[in-house]
Protein backbone atom coordinates (compact mmCIF):
# COMPACT_ATOMS: atom_id res chain seq x y z
CA UNK A 1 0.00 0.00 0.00
CA UNK A 2 1.57 3.17 -0.74
CA UNK A 3 1.75 6.12 2.03
CA UNK A 4 3.76 9.39 2.82
CA UNK A 5 5.95 10.36 5.48
CA UNK A 6 6.79 13.73 5.95
CA UNK A 7 9.72 14.35 8.39
CA UNK A 8 9.22 17.52 10.56
CA UNK A 9 5.91 18.72 11.38
CA UNK A 10 7.12 22.03 11.89
CA UNK A 11 10.17 23.94 10.09
CA UNK A 12 11.48 26.91 11.23
CA UNK A 13 13.60 29.38 8.57
CA UNK A 14 15.10 32.87 8.33
CA UNK A 15 14.14 34.73 5.53
CA UNK A 16 16.58 34.31 2.47
CA UNK A 17 17.50 30.69 3.76
CA UNK A 18 17.29 27.77 2.17
CA UNK A 19 13.92 26.24 2.26
CA UNK A 20 13.84 21.97 2.56
CA UNK A 21 10.73 20.07 3.27
CA UNK A 22 11.32 16.06 3.61
CA UNK A 23 8.82 13.77 1.58
CA UNK A 24 9.52 10.23 1.95
CA UNK A 25 6.66 7.95 0.32
CA UNK A 26 6.13 3.54 -0.39
CA UNK A 27 4.78 2.71 -3.10
CA UNK A 28 4.91 -0.64 -5.07
CA UNK A 29 4.26 0.44 -8.07
CA UNK A 30 6.35 3.76 -9.88
CA UNK A 31 4.61 6.68 -8.24
CA UNK A 32 2.89 10.08 -8.93
CA UNK A 33 3.95 12.37 -6.59
CA UNK A 34 2.51 16.26 -5.36
CA UNK A 35 3.18 18.51 -3.30
CA UNK A 36 0.42 21.05 -2.36
CA UNK A 37 0.56 24.24 0.15
CA UNK A 38 -2.22 25.62 2.09
CA UNK A 39 -2.64 29.03 3.43
CA UNK A 40 -4.35 29.74 6.55
CA UNK A 41 -8.18 29.62 5.84
CA UNK A 42 -7.44 28.01 2.24
CA UNK A 43 -7.91 24.97 0.18
CA UNK A 44 -5.03 23.07 -0.71
CA UNK A 45 -2.94 24.54 -4.24
CA UNK A 46 -0.60 22.62 -6.28
CA UNK A 47 3.10 23.42 -6.52
CA UNK A 48 4.35 21.26 -8.83
CA UNK A 49 3.69 17.08 -9.60
CA UNK A 50 5.85 14.17 -10.88
CA UNK A 51 4.25 11.58 -12.91
CA UNK A 52 7.36 10.42 -15.25
CA UNK A 53 10.33 11.88 -17.32
CA UNK A 54 12.61 14.82 -15.91
CA UNK A 55 13.26 13.99 -12.48
CA UNK A 56 13.88 17.15 -10.80
CA UNK A 57 10.40 19.03 -11.01
CA UNK A 58 10.36 22.80 -11.36
CA UNK A 59 6.92 24.46 -9.80
CA UNK A 60 5.29 27.63 -8.50
CA UNK A 61 6.38 30.18 -6.34
CA UNK A 62 10.41 29.00 -7.24
CA UNK A 63 9.72 25.86 -5.35
CA UNK A 64 11.21 22.47 -6.70
CA UNK A 65 11.50 19.43 -6.05
CA UNK A 66 13.58 16.17 -7.01
CA UNK A 67 12.33 12.36 -7.39
CA UNK A 68 15.04 9.99 -6.19
CA UNK A 69 13.91 6.20 -6.76
CA UNK A 70 16.95 4.74 -5.06
CA UNK A 71 15.45 6.68 -1.46
CA UNK A 72 12.19 6.84 -2.33
CA UNK A 73 12.35 10.51 -1.57
CA UNK A 74 10.65 13.67 -3.15
CA UNK A 75 11.81 16.67 -1.00
CA UNK A 76 10.71 20.18 -1.97
CA UNK A 77 13.33 23.34 -1.99
CA UNK A 78 13.34 26.37 -2.33
CA UNK A 79 16.94 28.45 -2.41
CA UNK A 80 15.61 31.80 -0.75
CA UNK A 81 12.66 32.00 1.74
CA UNK A 82 9.88 34.74 1.59
CA UNK A 83 7.73 35.51 4.40
CA UNK A 84 4.84 34.74 1.91
CA UNK A 85 6.14 31.11 1.66
CA UNK A 86 4.62 30.51 5.44
CA UNK A 87 1.89 27.65 4.94
CA UNK A 88 1.52 24.12 5.30
CA UNK A 89 2.75 21.93 2.73
CA UNK A 90 1.37 18.63 1.92
CA UNK A 91 3.27 15.94 0.03
CA UNK A 92 1.31 13.10 -1.41
CA UNK A 93 0.88 9.96 -3.73
CA UNK A 94 -1.60 8.62 -6.25
CA UNK A 95 -2.72 5.23 -4.96
CA UNK A 96 -3.94 3.21 -7.16
CA UNK A 97 -6.24 0.09 -6.73
CA UNK A 98 -8.63 -2.10 -7.74
CA UNK A 99 -11.68 0.97 -7.25
CA UNK A 100 -9.78 3.65 -9.38
CA UNK A 101 -6.85 5.98 -8.07
CA UNK A 102 -7.05 8.14 -5.13
CA UNK A 103 -4.35 10.34 -3.37
CA UNK A 104 -2.61 9.29 -0.36
CA UNK A 105 -1.65 12.70 1.66
CA UNK A 106 1.18 12.86 4.09
CA UNK A 107 0.87 14.33 7.72
CA UNK A 108 2.02 18.54 6.39
CA UNK A 109 5.12 20.08 7.37
CA UNK A 110 4.04 24.08 8.47
CA UNK A 111 6.74 25.97 7.41
CA UNK A 112 7.44 29.19 9.52
CA UNK A 113 9.68 32.01 7.67
CA UNK A 114 11.11 34.41 10.57
CA UNK A 115 12.11 37.97 9.25
CA UNK B 1 -15.49 32.31 -11.20
CA UNK B 2 -13.09 29.82 -9.23
CA UNK B 3 -12.37 26.47 -9.84
CA UNK B 4 -13.55 24.83 -7.49
CA UNK B 5 -16.18 27.34 -4.58
CA UNK B 6 -17.51 25.95 -1.25
CA UNK B 7 -20.39 27.69 0.44
CA UNK B 8 -20.80 28.29 3.24
CA UNK B 9 -17.33 29.37 4.32
CA UNK B 10 -18.35 28.41 7.98
CA UNK B 11 -20.98 27.19 9.48
CA UNK B 12 -22.07 26.70 13.23
CA UNK B 13 -24.18 24.24 13.99
CA UNK B 14 -26.18 21.97 17.53
CA UNK B 15 -25.73 18.48 17.41
CA UNK B 16 -29.50 18.15 17.04
CA UNK B 17 -29.64 20.34 13.61
CA UNK B 18 -29.47 19.28 9.80
CA UNK B 19 -26.88 21.32 7.20
CA UNK B 20 -25.72 20.64 4.06
CA UNK B 21 -22.40 21.71 2.49
CA UNK B 22 -22.41 22.56 -1.22
CA UNK B 23 -19.45 22.20 -3.69
CA UNK B 24 -19.79 23.20 -7.36
CA UNK B 25 -16.52 23.00 -10.03
CA UNK B 26 -16.50 24.74 -13.16
CA UNK B 27 -13.61 22.89 -14.47
CA UNK B 28 -15.12 20.19 -16.45
CA UNK B 29 -13.98 17.23 -14.19
CA UNK B 30 -15.61 14.33 -13.76
CA UNK B 31 -14.64 13.38 -10.25
CA UNK B 32 -15.82 14.87 -7.07
CA UNK B 33 -14.48 14.45 -3.37
CA UNK B 34 -15.31 15.35 0.16
CA UNK B 35 -12.14 15.25 2.58
CA UNK B 36 -11.94 16.11 6.00
CA UNK B 37 -8.87 18.12 7.81
CA UNK B 38 -8.86 17.81 11.34
CA UNK B 39 -6.30 19.54 13.70
CA UNK B 40 -3.12 17.67 14.04
CA UNK B 41 -4.38 14.89 11.88
CA UNK B 42 -3.81 14.09 8.13
CA UNK B 43 -6.01 14.67 5.61
CA UNK B 44 -9.18 12.00 5.84
CA UNK B 45 -10.86 11.04 2.40
CA UNK B 46 -14.50 10.71 2.75
CA UNK B 47 -15.94 10.11 -0.12
CA UNK B 48 -15.60 10.04 -4.47
CA UNK B 49 -17.80 10.49 -6.76
CA UNK B 50 -16.87 9.47 -10.45
CA UNK B 51 -19.29 10.46 -12.96
CA UNK B 52 -22.29 10.86 -10.79
CA UNK B 53 -21.61 7.45 -9.24
CA UNK B 54 -20.44 7.16 -5.54
CA UNK B 55 -17.13 5.36 -5.83
CA UNK B 56 -15.50 5.55 -2.41
CA UNK B 57 -16.91 5.70 0.74
CA UNK B 58 -14.07 5.09 3.75
CA UNK B 59 -16.20 3.68 6.48
CA UNK B 60 -17.86 7.22 7.05
CA UNK B 61 -20.58 7.04 9.73
CA UNK B 62 -24.25 7.72 8.50
CA UNK B 63 -24.95 11.33 9.63
CA UNK B 64 -23.00 12.17 7.31
CA UNK B 65 -24.70 12.13 3.56
CA UNK B 66 -22.96 12.74 0.30
CA UNK B 67 -25.44 13.84 -2.51
CA UNK B 68 -23.81 14.15 -6.31
CA UNK B 69 -26.40 15.03 -8.57
CA UNK B 70 -24.19 15.77 -11.33
CA UNK B 71 -20.52 15.85 -11.97
CA UNK B 72 -20.78 19.96 -11.27
CA UNK B 73 -22.34 19.89 -7.71
CA UNK B 74 -21.42 17.56 -5.03
CA UNK B 75 -23.34 18.10 -1.41
CA UNK B 76 -22.57 16.77 2.05
CA UNK B 77 -25.73 16.35 4.51
CA UNK B 78 -25.05 16.47 8.11
CA UNK B 79 -27.50 15.42 10.83
CA UNK B 80 -27.18 14.74 14.44
CA UNK B 81 -23.15 15.47 14.51
CA UNK B 82 -21.01 15.34 17.53
CA UNK B 83 -18.18 17.85 18.57
CA UNK B 84 -15.35 15.84 16.93
CA UNK B 85 -16.90 16.39 13.50
CA UNK B 86 -15.62 19.89 13.73
CA UNK B 87 -13.15 20.35 11.24
CA UNK B 88 -12.54 21.66 7.68
CA UNK B 89 -13.97 20.31 5.09
CA UNK B 90 -12.61 20.10 1.83
CA UNK B 91 -13.88 19.46 -1.58
CA UNK B 92 -11.88 18.81 -4.46
CA UNK B 93 -12.40 17.58 -8.43
CA UNK B 94 -10.11 15.78 -11.01
CA UNK B 95 -10.62 14.98 -14.72
CA UNK B 96 -11.67 11.59 -13.28
CA UNK B 97 -11.34 8.90 -10.41
CA UNK B 98 -9.85 6.10 -12.10
CA UNK B 99 -6.70 5.79 -14.85
CA UNK B 100 -5.82 9.37 -14.54
CA UNK B 101 -2.72 11.05 -13.25
CA UNK B 102 -3.63 14.67 -12.89
CA UNK B 103 -4.03 16.82 -10.06
CA UNK B 104 -7.17 17.29 -7.59
CA UNK B 105 -8.19 20.99 -7.37
CA UNK B 106 -9.37 21.71 -4.07
CA UNK B 107 -11.78 24.23 -2.94
CA UNK B 108 -11.28 26.88 -0.15
CA UNK B 109 -13.11 24.52 2.40
CA UNK B 110 -16.43 24.99 4.78
CA UNK B 111 -14.89 25.09 8.52
CA UNK B 112 -17.79 23.34 10.48
CA UNK B 113 -18.42 24.13 14.01
CA UNK B 114 -20.27 21.52 15.99
CA UNK B 115 -21.76 23.12 19.41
Amino acid sequence: AQSVTQLGSHVSVSEGALVLLRCNYSSSVPPYLFWYVQYPNQGLQLLLKYTTGATLVKGINGFEAEFKKSETSFHLTKPSAHMSDAAEYFCAVIRRDNYGQNFVFGPGTRLSVLP
Amino acid sequence: ETGVTQTPRHLVMGMTNKKSLKCEQHLGHNAMYWYKQSAKKPLELMFVYNFKEQTENNSVPSRFSPECPNSSHLFLHLHTLQPEDSALYLCASSLSARGQTGELFFGEGSRLTVL
